[in-house]
């Protein structure tokens, strides 16, 4: 299957700073991505999709302002937790479609584990 | 809307056959079923697309019925490395956001020896 990688695997930050979280699709250009995130034990909610060239669409209940979206080109989009608080901390995981299969398939980062203190 | 899977959780025994739903009370354009491990990332398994389509690999299969309302993953001979949670993922028909995934809250596997 189609390869996406994440950057960075996890990271623990202070309260109140920011958090970039690079998603990428190794071996085909991503026309869209998509960002969930999973609390432990729950299923996969989606936050936002983001669309190469122009701007996100959030999810309700999705603060664009606080989780910026850039997905500047075809194999790269990342996702920004500004002034991130405690209960951010979570799992993210960026999922890239593969335009060259059947119409929804999605391939998913292996995810980044935010620990906010 | 958030398709219903069912079970919650199942234990079987190495070798063991298993069944996992996936159901909506409206037609579906798609089905996308993903096993993740603890602390791992979705790992896609099979899409659907096709009313009537069954499609398997290895010794893993899945089936979406005559109406697109509903979604079978089939574990036969279960291995230790099929633990997981499963999700199924449904997409409504093509149009505006048609891509999204929404998942069902899953079903936790666990295979024991």
């Amino acid at each position: 299957g189609a390869v996406v990688s994440q950057h960075p695997s996890w990271v623990i930050c202070k309260s109140g700073t920011s958090v970039k979280i690079e998603c990428r699709s190794l071996d085909f250009q991503a026309t869209t991505m998509f960002w969930y995130r999973q609390f432990p034990k729950q299923s996969l909610m989606l936050m936002a999709t983001s669309n190469e060239g122009s701007k996100a669409t959030y999810e309700q209940g999705v603060e664009k302002d606080k989780f910026l979206i850039n997905h500047a080109s075809l194999t790269l989009s990342t996702l920004t937790v500004t002034s991130a608080h405690p209960e951010d901390s979570s799992f993210y995981i960026c999922s890239a479609r593969d335009p060259g299969l059947p119409q929804e398939t999605q391939y998913f980062g292996p995810g980044t584990r935010l620990l906010v203190l | 809307q958030q398709p219903v899977q069912s079970p919650q959780a199942v234990i079987l025994r190495e070798g063991e056959d298993a069944v996992i739903n996936c159901s909506s009370s409206k037609a579906l354009y798609s089905v996308h079923w993903y096993r993740q491990k603890h602390g791992e990332a979705p790992v896609f398994l099979m899409i659907l697309l096709k009313g009537g389509e069954q499609k398997g690999h290895d010794k893993i299969s899945a089936s979406f019925n005559e109406k697109k309302q509903q979604s079978s993953l089939y574990l036969t001979a279960s291995q230790l490395s099929y633990s997981g949670t499963y999700f199924c993922g449904t997409t409504g028909p093509p149009g505006a956001g048609s891509y999204q995934l929404t998942f069902g809250k899953g079903t936790k596997l666990s295979v024991i020896p």
